[in-house]
């Protein structure tokens, strides 16, 4: 299993509160994501990462903002969060060779 | 822009029964193609995966998928279900660019798979 760490796995927190998840990666892998499952729209991409200090925005990147400092970290922060930002956050990295992304065991957060 | 259109958000099969679970794909590049398995509070796992070469594409599990460029389509069977297989299915294309673009994947909505026995 790739080396993929996300954390905290729960959170549950109120609304207007800053949230911050961690993914911690042992592959070295350039490239890592964030993205977010909701029932009915799958998996979709909040934001990612091609190198130290440099991400993009995904399809769903409003409300959240990304920083990689280390090659190994990419947080996620909600800065103020909202009850539309309830979901499964799940952090995925790839090596691109071929594309395919690795994942984590996902974070769960609840805002009231 | 990609996207993946997967046909039938349940999919209910008896244990034995062949599955098939139908993806279709727009992509402006040629497309690399992922199928991923989600079972209950986990992350998603690999399947299988078509870059190039051979259309048809052995994963595990005893699953299989055929990417057909002219029906832009890269469907997943099963020739006999196992209980072990309800779960849900997700299938994918690379971004922008061959080889997998580093913006990440494109998912289907999925296709939550009901065995029953």
């Amino acid at each position: 299993d790739a080396g993929i760490t996300q954390s905290p796995r729960h959170k549950v927190t109120e609304t207007g509160t800053p949230v911050t998840l961690r993914c911690h990666q042992t592959e070295n892998h350039r490239y890592m994501y964030w993205y977010r499952q909701d029932p009915g729209h799958g998996l979709r991409l909040i934001h990612y990462s091609y190198g130290v200090k440099d991400t993009d925005k995904g399809e769903v990147s409003d409300g959240y903002s990304v920083s990689r400092s280390k090659t190994e970290d990419f947080l996620l922060t909600l800065e103020s969060a909202t009850s539309s930002q309830t979901s499964v956050y799940f952090c995925a990295i790839s090596g691109l060779n071929t594309g395919e992304l690795f994942f984590g065991e996902g974070s769960r957060l609840t805002v009231l | 822009a990609q996207s993946v259109t997967q046909l039938g958000s349940h999919v209910s099969v008896s244990e034995g029964a062949l599955v098939l679970l139908r993806c279709n794909y727009s992509s402006s590049v040629p497309p690399y193609l992922f199928w991923y398995v989600q079972y209950p509070n986990q992350g998603l796992q690999l399947l299988l995966k078509y870059t190039t070469g051979a259309t048809l594409v052995k994963g595990i599990n005893g699953f299989e998928a055929e990417f057909k460029k002219s029906e832009t389509s890269f469907h997943l069977t099963k020739p006999s279900a196992h209980m072990s297989d309800a779960a849900e299915y997700f299938c994918a294309v690379s971004g922008t660019g061959s080889g997998g673009g580093a913006d990440g994947l494109t998912f289907g909505k999925g296709t939550h798979l009901i065995i029953q026995p």
